[in-house]
């Protein structure tokens, strides 16, 4: 299994401001993806962050709203740019070792409230 | 429409007590479906994943079940404890892609003492 760890934990922020988000995994995984899971909610998946290229948006999801790096085969970071009382949400990291994998783990999650 | 329900939204049961959460999928095709627990503020965990070919898996006082012809997964957890409060979400996988998961919006369980 794999070991995911997410700063910061949870935050509060004001809106129109930014928040990075970081995903630290103790192995090297193939693929890497950020969720938001908003209250109540199931999660959706924002993006898939590839390693060397940039990330691959769902639908309803931009870079301008959500950039993500990925320098690494353990790391990752999503930001949530320009945020409103919207973006409240958890935010969650995940990892499966790629192709064929049956397996995905998440992170502990970030939870983002904007006031 | 790829989708994925589950049923009842909340269930509140006494300790030691038995339970059965429900999920129908109309993901298609399909390739597996895994039950997580998330306890609140955390990440879902991975109880059972199951593929076509299997009807039932155990994980300790967790047992799903899969119907793959009616679409149908149960998970039914054994004496209950406090520890099991939390909610649990089936997600379904197609056959292809990369990330191709469909999230049901998870059933809360409550278990009082």
């Amino acid at each position: 299994s794999a070991v995911i760890s997410q700063k910061p934990s949870r935050d509060i922020c004001q809106r129109g401001t930014s928040l990075t988000i970081q995903c630290q995994v103790d192995s090297q995984v193939t693929m890497m993806f950020w969720y938001r899971q908003q209250p109540g909610q199931s999660l959706t998946l924002i993006a898939t962050a590839n390693q060397g290229s940039e990330a691959t948006y769902e639908s309803g999801f931009v870079i301008d709203k959500f950039p993500i790096s990925r320098p690494n085969l353990t790391f990752s970071t999503l930001t949530v740019s320009n945020m409103s009382p919207e973006d409240s949400s958890i935010y969650l990291c995940s990892v499966d070792w790629g192709w064929g994998s049956d397996e995905q783990f998440f992170g502990p999650g970030t939870r983002l409230t904007v006031l | 429409k790829n989708q994925v329900e589950q049923s009842p939204q909340s269930l509140i049961i006494l300790e030691g007590k038995n339970c059965t959460l429900q999920c129908n999928y109309t993901v298609s095709p399909f390739s597996n479906l895994r039950w997580y627990k998330q306890d609140t503020g955390r990440g879902p965990v991975s109880l059972t994943i199951m593929t076509f070919s299997e009807n039932t898996k155990s994980n300790g006082r967790y047992t799903a079940t899969l119907d793959a012809d009616t679409k149908q997964s149960s998970l039914h957890i054994t004496a209950s404890q406090l520890s099991d409060s939390a909610s649990y979400i089936c997600v379904v996988s197609l056959e292809t892609g990369a990330n191709n998961l469909f999230f049901g919006t998870g059933t809360r369980l409550t278990v009082i003492p």
